[in-house]
């Protein structure tokens, strides 16, 4: 079992770019989250897919912002026209769902995100 | 306003000394976790704990759901303990939201 696994792990874009973040979930696991780390914010939901539906974007910003799980074995989360501010960490994060332990998160390593 | 808060910000330990790190709830939650991040780092579920108290190693957690807070107590803390430890709810069969964390410093 590797764990999720996010690509690119470090990605320098300049301002006005576009960038696309990778995530591959646990296999079998049917719910993938994105979150964002910065140290002013901490950890903020933008959005999460349960069997490939996506179910709450509620934290996704609604302009430049998208995300896709177009199979079970990968999600992508893409930003348009990319800003200093939208610099940070981008966790994939998924879990087995259903009850108890089930619905412990296993996190990956996270994308580093530096906008120019 | 924050939904998830923590106490202690921020913890400053001598090895072999216990800790208690608190988490409470503006909103009724159906589930929380722990996490641990150690600097630069992943997240690692710590607990995942619905309610009752959980033991693990040196690490124990106790959640009150009906009074919407959760406790994680370390004790004998090692320098290896040192890193942030986030607390999350889960509400209504939502995505976790974080808590911000609380930094635990152990020395020698």
């Amino acid at each position: 079992n590797a764990g999720v696994i996010q690509t690119p792990r470090h990605k320098v874009t300049g301002k006005g770019q576009e960038a696309t973040l990778w995530c591959e979930p646990i296999s079998g696991h049917s719910a993938v989250f994105w979150y964002r780390q910065t140290i002013v914010q901490g950890l903020e939901f933008l959005t999460y897919f349960r069997n490939q539906a996506p179910i709450d974007d509620s934290g996704m910003p609604k302009e430049r912002f998208s995300a896709q799980m177009p199979n079970q074995s990968h999600s992508t989360l893409k930003i348009q026209s990319t800003q200093p501010q939208d610099s940070a960490v981008y966790l994939c994060a998924s879990s087995a769902g259903g009850g108890s332990s089930q619905n412990t998160l296993y996190f990956g390593a996270g994308t580093r995100l530096s906008v120019l | 306003g924050q939904q998830v808060q923590q106490s202690p910000t921020s913890l400053v330990l001598q090895e072999g000394e216990n800790a208690e790190l608190q988490c409470n709830f503006s909103t009724s939650l159906n589930s929380m976790q722990w996490f641990y991040q150690r600097p630069g780092g992943s997240l690692v579920s710590v607990f995942y704990n619905p309610s009752g108290t959980k033991q693990s190693g040196r690490l124990t957690s106790t959640t009150v759901i009906k009074e919407r807070r959760s406790s994680l107590h370390i004790s004998s803390s090692q320098i290896t303990d040192s890193g942030t430890y986030l607390c999350a709810m889960e509400r209504g069969g939502r995505a976790l939201i974080f808590g911000t964390g609380t930094t635990v410093s152990v020395s020698p």
